[in-house]
């Protein structure tokens, strides 16, 4: 199984709406990664999680919020978006966080805040 | 922290061999080049990595010069699946600038 798979694919939210979007690895990573992209635009980094703690958080507001309940499931909880953060956020893992490594994406969840 | 510059879009026709270039001047000692491809509404997938010379898999081959200072990205005898942005990232996977995408190659292959 070498498929990285995120929930929901798609979601749309009010901006006083509390969601979650979720993502699962059965390859036995121990790195994860939240990313976010707009139309047109590279993903940017939000989040990495090694070994299940929070090693990286490049600045994000703190209605993102990232879970690691364990080494195969990240999530990433959403409360009072703004619109701008209607996006494709996409979930990563890689076996390591560490030289020679390499990125699985999942499909992403495209939101869509009204 | 290796900024890479990429053209912003190439146009090439089925068959061709197509040589994406991306110039990353300040690329350090530890850091290892890294290429990925992303269609629409997909997340991006890893297509081949590099530290120096010339690396080689089944879709793809990394040229790398000695000074390191650019790398190319060179898809053989490309089909209209091929059509897709290509990102070249560089930095020591250790940090976060490993994972920091430059803008991006939109490359689009004609019949």
């Amino acid at each position: 199984d070498t498929e990285v798979t995120q929930t929901p694919k798609h979601l749309v939210m009010g901006m006083t709406n509390k969601k979650s979007l979720k993502c699962e690895q059965h390859m036995g990573h121990r790195a994860m990664y939240w990313y976010k992209q707009k139309a047109k635009k590279p993903p940017e980094l939000m989040f990495v999680y090694s070994y299940e703690k929070l090693s990286i958080n490049e600045s994000v507001p703190s209605r993102f919020s990232p879970e690691c309940p364990n080494s195969s499931l990240l999530n990433l909880h959403l409360h009072a978006l703004q619109p701008e953060d209607s996006a494709l956020y996409l979930c990563a893992s890689s076996h390591n966080q560490g030289s020679n490594e390499k990125l699985f994406f999942g499909s992403g969840t495209q939101l869509s805040v009204l | 922290l290796a900024k890479t510059t990429q053209p912003i879009s190439m146009d090439s026709y089925e068959g061709q061999e197509v040589n994406i270039t991306c110039s990353h001047n300040n690329i350090a000692t530890n850091d290892y080049i890294t290429w990925y491809q992303q269609f629409p509404s997909q997340g991006p997938r890893f297509i081949i990595q590099g530290y120096k010379t010339k690396v080689t898999n089944e879709v793809a081959s990394l040229f790398i010069p000695a000074d390191r200072k650019s790398s190319t990205l060179s898809l053989p005898r490309v089909s209209l699946s091929d059509t897709a942005v290509y990102y070249c990232l560089v930095g020591d996977f250790g940090s976060a600038r490993q994972l920091t995408f430059g803008s991006g190659t939109q490359l689009t292959v004609l019949p």
